[in-house]
C-alpha cells in the first residue's frame, strides 16, 4: 500500500544553516506529494505541492522537487531562520486509493539563533 | 473566507461523558476527515465523507460517530469519552482527490 517515510528528528541548526529534510514514498499510481507545517499550538498549514515527476513546489524560501526515479521529495531552505522552528509533515495523495491522505510522522526542526 | 473551523479549542470531560466536536468549512470542499494528533503517533485518521450522506471509517474509528448532512458542516461526536481519547483533533477538508487538504486550528481534548 501506499506510505510516506520521512527523516527522524528532532533537528536543530543555526540561523542561517542550509536545511535538507529526506522524504520518500511508496505508491501504485501517481500522487500529488505535498509538505505541511504545523507551528505550535496551531494546525496544519500547505508548504508546497507538487502534483506530477519533476515539478519544483516552492514557498517561503522553501522547494521540494518530485523526483519519480527516486521516489524522493526531500525538503530543503538555503538559510532557514528562528521563525521557521516547527514541525514538518510530507504526506501524499492519488487517485487511485480512495480518500485516504498519507503523512509521514512529522520531522521537528528547531533553529537556534 | 474563513477556511475550516473547528469549536471548542478547549475541552475537559469526565470518563463517559459524550460530547459533540464541531467542523465547519465553507470552501464548498466535498472532502472532509477527522484525525487526531498525539506524541509520537503523527496524524491517524479517525473517519472521513466523500459528500453529504456519505461517511466511512479511518484507522481508528472506535469509540467515535460521524454524520454529514450538510457539504458545510462534520460534527464528530464521542460517546463515552475514555482517558485513551485524550488527544489534539483536527479536521480537514479537500476539494476532491489529489488535492491538498485545509485544516481547522485544531480541539484539545482532555479526558479525565
Amino acid at each position: 500500500g501506499d506510505s510516506v517515510t520521512q527523516m527522524e528528528g528532532p533537528v536543530t541548526l543555526s540561523e542561517e544553516a542550509f536545511l535538507t529534510i529526506n522524504c520518500t514514498y511508496t505508491a501504485t499510481g501517481y500522487p500529488s506529494l505535498f509538505w505541511y507545517v504545523q507551528y505550535p499550538g496551531e494546525g496544519l498549514q500547505l508548504l508546497l505541492k507538487a502534483t506530477k515527476a519533476d515539478d519544483k513546489g516552492s514557498n517561503k524560501g522553501f522547494e521540494a522537487t518530485y523526483r519519480k526515479e527516486t521516489t524522493s521529495f526531500h525538503l530543503e531552505k538555503g538559510s532557514v531562520q528562528v521563525s521557521d522552528s516547527a514541525v514538518y509533515f510530507c504526506a501524499l495523495s492519488e487517485m487511485n486509493t480512495g480518500n485516504q491522505f498519507y503523512f509521514g510522522t512529522g520531522t521537528s526542526l528547531t533553529v537556534i539563533p | 473566507n474563513a477556511g475550516v473551523t473547528q469549536t471548542p479549542k478547549f475541552q475537559v470531560l469526565k470518563t463517559g461523558q459524550s460530547m459533540t466536536l464541531q467542523c465547519a468549512q465553507d470552501m464548498n470542499h466535498e472532502y472532509m476527515s477527522w484525525y487526531r494528533q498525539d506524541p509520537g503517533m503523527g496524524l491517524r485518521l479517525i473517519h472521513y465523507s466523500v459528500g453529504a450522506g456519505i461517511t466511512d471509517q479511518g484507522e481508528v474509528p472506535n469509540g467515535y460517530n460521524v454524520s454529514r448532512s450538510t457539504t458545510e458542516d462534520f460534527p464528530l461526536r464521542l460517546l463515552s469519552a475514555a482517558p485513551s481519547q485524550t488527544s489534539v483533533y483536527f479536521c480537514a477538508s479537500r476539494k476532491g482527490r489529489n488535492y491538498e487538504q485545509y485544516f481547522g486550528p485544531g480541539t484539545r481534548l482532555t479526558v479525565t
